[in-house]
């Protein structure tokens, strides 16, 4: 089966610039996740979405950072526009939450991430 | 809200055993442990939902202690292949925000031949 599906795997722009990456969950999951890893603050939750809805975007940084599901099987993480600061790697994850649970008794799969460079 | 791991490195030799704790300030609902080897996406090892859970596979086990908000990672007679970077998340209640995971910072253990 497949996983859950990122791209671009690396980007390297410049200040200012616009940035959209992208992330396809597992067929059938219903919540997905948007991460940020850095060294200094490790793994950081950005937004999640269930059932293509997003219910807590508090880990978003500013208003710079945008995201959208519009549908089950497709999502999108915008930065507009960035900043070096913004350098990160940014995971995708997806879970089949089970009742009103979403994330806390169920597995959550990772994309293999995108590296994104801002200089 | 942020577990605190520790330690925060740990280096084994091949067949060496070795913990790794996870703590939290607050009570928490579910402990996740996952691993991560450089360059690469976290991995999922396994949940522990109950105060006082135990689980395991292959020589990687869990133990969940809910009274004391923390869980610990038991790997015993390391391989070469665990190498990597373990966190754990922890959820805080069951449902809606409240269940999302906060990652602690990881361990990285190496292991040596």
């Amino acid at each position: 089966d497949a996983g859950v599906i990122q791209s671009p795997r690396h980007e390297v722009t410049e200040m200012g610039q616009e940035v959209t990456l992208r992330c396809k969950p597992i067929s059938g999951h219903n919540s997905l996740f948007w991460y940020r890893q850095t060294m200094m603050r490790g793994l950081e939750l950005l937004i999640y979405f269930n059932n293509n809805v997003p219910i807590d975007d508090s880990g978003m940084p500013e208003d710079r950072f945008s995201a959208k599901m519009p549908n089950a099987s497709f999502s999108t993480l915008k930065i507009q526009p960035s900043e070096p600061r913004d350098s990160a790697v940014y995971f995708c994850a997806s879970t089949l939450a089970v009742g009103v649970d979403i994330s806390g008794n169920q597995p959550q799969h990772f994309g293999d991430g995108t590296r994104l460079s801002i200089l | 809200q942020q577990p605190v791991q520790s330690p925060q490195a740990v280096i084994l030799r091949e067949g060496e055993d070795a913990v790794i704790n996870c703590s939290s300030s607050k009570a928490l609902y579910s402990v996740h442990w996952y691993r991560q080897k450089h360059g690469e996406a976290p991995v999922f090892l396994m949940i522990l939902l109950k105060g006082g859970e135990q689980k395991g596979h292959d020589k990687i086990s869990a133990s969940f202690n809910e009274k004391k908000q923390q869980s610990s990672l038991y790997l015993t007679a390391s391989q070469l292949s665990y190498s990597g970077t373990y966190f754990c998340g922890t959820a805080k209640n069951y449902g809606g925000s409240q269940g999302n995971l906060i990652f602690g910072k990881g361990t990285k253990l190496s292991v040596k031949p």
